[in-house]
């Protein structure tokens, strides 16, 4: 398997502008997550898909955020009207949907910075 | 309200050292409970993970200690080396479909040559 990749690998955005990341998880792993992570911080859940479908939200996910994954494979994660408080890394991460395969496997992160 | 408290915040050890990361929990719903390792720039990456049936699991260098009782475990790292030096997280997930894992705040440990 090829691990989880994410793109790109940094963004640097003006407020206000809109971005895109793009998650690929490892191939038949259906659930896929993004977790988002500040400076010294812990990853934060954003939200999770199980093949196509978006189970789940966190709070955290404002008005502002979508995520798809349209074909239950690759995701992508849009910010609009990005505000400073949107920069810190954003992660992706993937699993398999089978009982008892609990492992999620990480990306490298897509570093966004707000100016 | 951080659900899955994490310490040492930092830790040193001479190379060699057996460093001991400790976290705790309250919610006894949560039953899968994972070690990442990351460095800086980098993704997490899985270290080891254990179930509360089982009161401890090794692989390789890494052991983690479960305590169902107090709500604990931990993360023993054997014979550390200067390349285990990472931030360690611990983390907690709940059963049911979504399996999102509730993340501790981090170690930050250094191993000195």
């Amino acid at each position: 398997d090829t691990g989880v990749s994410q793109n790109p690998r940094h963004k640097i955005t003006k407020r206000g502008q809109n971005v895109t990341f793009r998650c690929d998880p490892i191939s038949e792993h259906n659930r896929l997550y993004w977790y988002r992570q500040t400076l010294g911080q812990g990853p934060e859940f954003l939200t999770y898909f199980q093949n196509e479908a978006q189970l789940e939200k966190s709070r955290l996910l404002s008005d502002r955020f979508s995520a798809e994954r349209p074909k239950g494979s690759f995701s992508t994660l849009e910010i609009q009207r990005t505000e400073q408080g949107d920069s810190a890394m954003y992660l992706c991460a993937s699993s398999k949907g089978l009982a008892g395969a609990y492992e999620q496997y990480f990306g490298p992160g897509t570093r966004l910075t707000v100016t | 309200q951080q659900q899955v408290k994490q310490s040492p915040q930092s830790l040193i050890v001479q190379k060699g050292g057996i460093p001991i990361i400790n976290c705790a929990y309250e919610n006894t719903a949560f039953d899968y409970f994972p070690w990442y390792q990351q460095f800086p720039g980098k993704g997490p990456a899985l270290l080891i993970a254990i179930r509360p049936d089982v009161s401890e699991k090794k692989e390789g260098r890494f052991t983690i200690s479960f305590n169902k009782s107090a709500k604990q475990f931990s993360l023993h790292i054997m014979d550390s080396q200067p390349g285990d030096s990472a931030t360690y997280f611990c983390a907690a997930s709940i059963g049911g479909n979504n399996r999102k894992l509730i993340w501790g705040l981090g170690t930050s440990l250094a191993v000195n040559p």
